[in-house]
């Protein structure tokens, strides 16, 4: 079965701090994944995709297919970071396709100056 | 742009009622998906219309249903409401099925 797991409710850091927010996940076949990110107050967005293996505001993610894992890492957390963070898988039928995603739980990131 | 709008941003319903939800996609996104989020579940995929055309599914019963029309925009029906379909129902837009955009969502309570 498709399955994503993030197994850190929450995590505290203080600002300036590496983060680390883990993923796991469970697919059979070469997975897509995804971060989204929910500022307060603010819409669900993407952060990052693994596919475009870019950096967006200082994060970063590596596919480990050994692992099956996705971890998201930031070497210096910042307090705007503080939010929650949701690990993704597309499970669609169409290649690269976000429409049907199956999310973890979430990860609430607090930063503390 | 504007961005994904959905309507209404609140809704209260007794069980056994029928309520549809709407979702206004971003203008030139043709694909809309359908997700519910609650506390213990978190986010759960429903489903995805892709130019009126439902191309993905999730694991929810029959009363969940949803359609795009030929503008895009997109309604999504729950029949026969029960206690636990109290949720934030999100809609996101996307061109073809890449990057999502989400709208605020509308929060369902059954009473």
């Amino acid at each position: 079965a498709q399955r994503v797991t993030q197994p850190e409710k929450l995590l505290s850091v203080f600002k300036g701090a590496p983060v680390e927010l883990k993923c796991n996940y469970s697919y059979s076949g070469s997975p897509e994944l995804f971060w989204y990110v929910q500022y307060s107050r603010q819409r669900l967005q993407l952060l990052l995709r693994h596919i475009s293996r870019e950096s967006i505001k200082g994060f970063t993610a590596d596919l480990n297919k050994g692992e099956t894992s996705f971890h998201l890492k930031k070497p210096f957390a910042q307090e705007e970071d503080s939010a929650m963070y949701y690990c993704a898988l597309s499970g669609g039928n169409y290649g690269g396709s976000q429409g049907n995603l199956i999310f973890g739980k979430g990860t609430k990131l607090s930063v503390k100056p | 742009k504007a961005g994904v709008t959905q309507t209404p941003r609140y809704l209260i319903k007794t069980r056994g009622q029928q309520v549809t939800l709407s979702c206004s996609p971003i203008s030139g996104h043709r694909s809309v998906s359908w997700y519910q989020q609650t506390p213990g579940q978190g986010l759960q995929f429903l489903f995805e219309y892709f130019s009126e055309t439902q191309r993905n599914k999730g694991n929810f019963p029959g009363r969940f249903s949803g359609r795009q029309f030929s503008n895009s925009r997109s309604e999504m029906n729950v029949s026969t409401l029960e206690l636990g379909d109290s949720a934030l129902y999100l809609c996101a837009s996307s061109f073809w099925g890449e990057k999502l955009f989400f709208g605020s969502g509308t929060q369902l309570s059954v009473l």
